[in-house]
């Protein structure tokens, strides 16, 4: 079955300490992406990648690392979680339309997180 | 302006009612659109694409006015399993720039 899958589902971590969400796609996309969404302001882009080594910051890139070794994983990475960052978060994948672009996104089924 | 810009609702509408929600764009460069379906809390999943000649997909439609920058999706006979929010999402820019921005949502919840 094509799908994303993060891990994990769901976290409550403390200030301070380091953590890393995992995203795995099957669909042997380029295009991966990570989004954080909040009440009343929708899903922002953090990080995304085009293909393998190619990564560039999103609109809420701070705070955040993230690495495209291989195709098919893209972690997010909080080095020092603050309570700010607590959030639903999303990965997603995407083929390349040949005319340019991001076609329809296959989303994972999310990580929320809770830095306390 | 908002990149994208929604109404963010709630609409509510009776069952077998048809609604439409309109979605507004800033950059006249985009060139692929998208509505998408959450559910609550849930991952967004794709509905359907805009075309620039519109599109239908049983009982909804999509349709593109790049000249005004809007698109919009229509849904005839509403169930109650529509209730959800509805996103608009434009791909930002010409070329393999691979960024999609979404709208805030608009909600529908479907009444018996």
């Amino acid at each position: 079955e094509a799908q994303v899958t993060q891990n994990p589902r769901y976290l409550i971590t403390v200030t301070g300490k380091k953590l890393t969400v995992t995203c795995s796609q099957n669909m042997n996309h380029e295009y991966m992406s990570w989004y954080r969404q909040d009440p009343g302001l929708g899903l922002r882009q953090i990080y995304y990648s085009m293909n393998v080594e190619v990564t560039d910051k999103g609109d809420v890139p701070e705070g955040y690392k993230v690495s495209r070794k291989e195709k098919r994983n893209f972690p997010l990475i909080l080095e020092s979680p603050s309570p700010n960052q607590t959030s639903l978060y999303f990965c997603a994948s995407s083929s390349l339309l040949k005319t340019g672009g991001a076609d329809g996104y296959t989303f994972g089924s999310g990580t929320r997180l809770t830095v306390v | 302006r908002k990149e994208v810009e929604q109404d963010p609702g709630p609409f509510n509408v009776p069952e077998g009612a048809t609604v439409a929600f309109n979605c507004t764009y800033s950059n006249s460069a985009s060139q692929s659109f998208f509505w998408y379906r959450q559910d609550c809390r849930k991952e967004p999943k794709l509905l359907m694409s805009v075309y620039s000649s519109g599109n239908e997909d049983g009982r909804f439609t999509a349709q593109l006015n790049r000249a005004s920058q809007y698109i919009s999706l229509l849904i005839r006979d509403s169930k109650l399993s529509d209730s959800a929010t509805y996103l608009c999402v434009v791909n930002w820019g010409s070329g393999n720039t691979g960024k999609l921005i979404f709208g805030q949502g608009t909600t529908l919840q479907v009444k018996p």
